[in-house]
């Protein structure tokens, strides 16, 4: 394993709340990335990371927000769930030189 | 919008050689084919990539044409194990560009 966990492993939320899943890496990576896959699609980027306090967005931002205050940590944050945004969520890991992405075992969200 | 064309399924005889072909007939000369592997819901892992040449490694072999416009990825002996999706992938060399991940190939390896 590449030395990343990501918590919650399972949510469910209302519609309408908050919600904060963390991605945490132990490989002192400079690259992070949030990505979501739904039923019937590959997975789709929603927002990287290239150093800390750097974010960019990617294909599927709209209602996700994201932070990153220290290398090891990577925040995902739904400011108000919606029923669309029930997806399973991956986080992924790269160094400078790696030619891999190294993903972590995914957080199931479900938004009732 | 991924740069790939996959077959969306495949079957193979356990033991047997597994061959996934992959379309990228607009790769530009920079770009290299990277396939990543996801088995039943678990986080993608990285298999194998190439620019021209073929790529062997411990997981699977690559075979990239001539003209660069399509590949296969071998795994040489398909075990049960290897029940995934495939997803082929084009992108310039660096770990840190984000994949762009297509639909796939879900193959299944049976007994």
């Amino acid at each position: 394993d590449a030395g990343i966990t990501q918590s919650p492993r399972h949510k469910v939320t209302e519609t309408g709340t908050p919600v904060t899943l963390r991605c945490h890496q132990t490989e002192n990576h400079r690259y992070m990335y949030w990505y979501r896959q739904d039923p019937g699609h590959g997975l789709r980027l929603i927002h990287y990371s290239y150093g800390v306090k750097d974010t960019d967005k990617g294909e599927v931002s709209d209602g996700y927000s994201v932070s990153r205050s220290k290398t090891e940590d990577f925040l995902l944050t739904l400011e108000s769930a919606t029923s669309s945004q029930t997806s399973v969520y991956f986080c992924a890991i790269s160094g400078l030189r790696d030619n891999e992405q190294y993903f972590g075992p995914g957080t199931r969200l479900t938004v009732t | 919008d991924a740069k790939t064309t996959q077959p969306p399924s495949m079957d193979c005889a356990e033991g047997r050689a597994a061959n996934l072909p992959c379309n990228h007939s607009t790769i530009s000369g920079n770009e290299y084919v990277y396939w990543y592997r996801q088995i039943h819901s678990q986080g993608p892992q990285y298999i194998i990539h190439g620019l021209k040449n073929n790529e062997t490694n411990e997981m699977a072999s690559l075979i990239i044409t001539e003209d660069r416009k399509s590949s296969t990825l071998i795994l040489p002996h398909a075990t049960l194990r290897d029940t995934a999706v495939y997803y082929c992938i084009v992108r310039l060399y660096s770990g840190n560009t984000p994949l762009v991940f297509g639909k796939g190939t879900r193959l299944s390896v049976i007994a």
